[in-house]
């Protein structure tokens, strides 16, 4: 079943902050963040695995409730390169299925 | 730099015309790629799931005698679109599990294919 992200598009002026949500109605094993680019292939962000995690890198940062099967990904202080879509992919499985995804949220950063 | 790659970028061919697109692991072994479908401006859609050694797993609604794949190699998946139509042009993207450490899935370039 496809995880649910919002908001499903948001724009925002460069050094602000956004909040992505991703949010599934069955157990998860683990979450996965891509960002993509218009005409490229997603590019791995983070991976957080069940247990309740929190993870980041730079700017980027990610957690991941296990009790309500929910993940956000916290950008902060948002950079022109930041923008594109973000999806979440999620496992239910024991990490050898693939990942299903969400519809994805559109990030518009302007200068 | 990339660790998995495919080929080709893109390709244009005749409506009942088969293709052939490669994923390969550039440097890790994966027994499982996983092949998505992503038409424009929606989400990606998994296809099937590689197995090495073993038969393709689709997902429901894809048609396994049209969508080919083959995992020959522990670094190498295949998929090949036969006749196909022009409703099969779309954005085909492969992606295989590194297992030797925080089980990312990473993703090929991805292969445009329009049919004409």
């Amino acid at each position: 079943q496809q995880p649910v992200q919002s908001p499903q598009a948001v724009i925002l002026r460069e050094g602000e902050d956004a909040v992505i949500n991703c949010s599934s109605s069955k157990a998860l094993y683990s979450v996965h963040w891509y960002r993509q680019k218009h005409g490229e292939a997603p590019v791995f962000l983070m991976i957080l695995l069940k247990g309740g995690e929190q993870k980041g890198h730079d700017k980027i940062s990610a957690s991941f409730n296990e009790k309500k099967q929910q993940s956000s990904l916290y950008l902060t202080a948002s950079q022109l390169s930041y923008s594109g879509t973000y999806f979440c992919g999620t496992e239910s499985g024991g990490g050898a299925d693939g990942l299903t995804f969400g519809k994805g949220t559109h990030l518009i950063i302007q200068p | 730099g990339a660790v998995v790659s495919q080929h080709p970028s893109w390709v244009i061919c005749k409506s009942g015309t088969s293709v052939k697109i490669e994923c390969r692991s550039l440097d890790f072994q994966a027994t499982t790629m996983f092949w998505y479908r992503q038409f424009p401006k929606q989400s990606l859609m998994l296809m099937a799931t590689s197995n090495e050694g073993s038969k393709a797993t689709y997902e429901q609604g894809v048609e396994k005698d049209k969508f080919l794949i083959n995992h020959a190699s522990l670094t190498l998946s295949t998929l090949t679109v036969t006749s196909a139509h022009p409703e099969d042009s779309s954005f085909y993207i492969c992606s295989a599990r590194d297992n030797r450490g925080g089980n990312t899935i990473y993703f090929g370039e991805g292969s445009w294919l329009t049919v004409v």
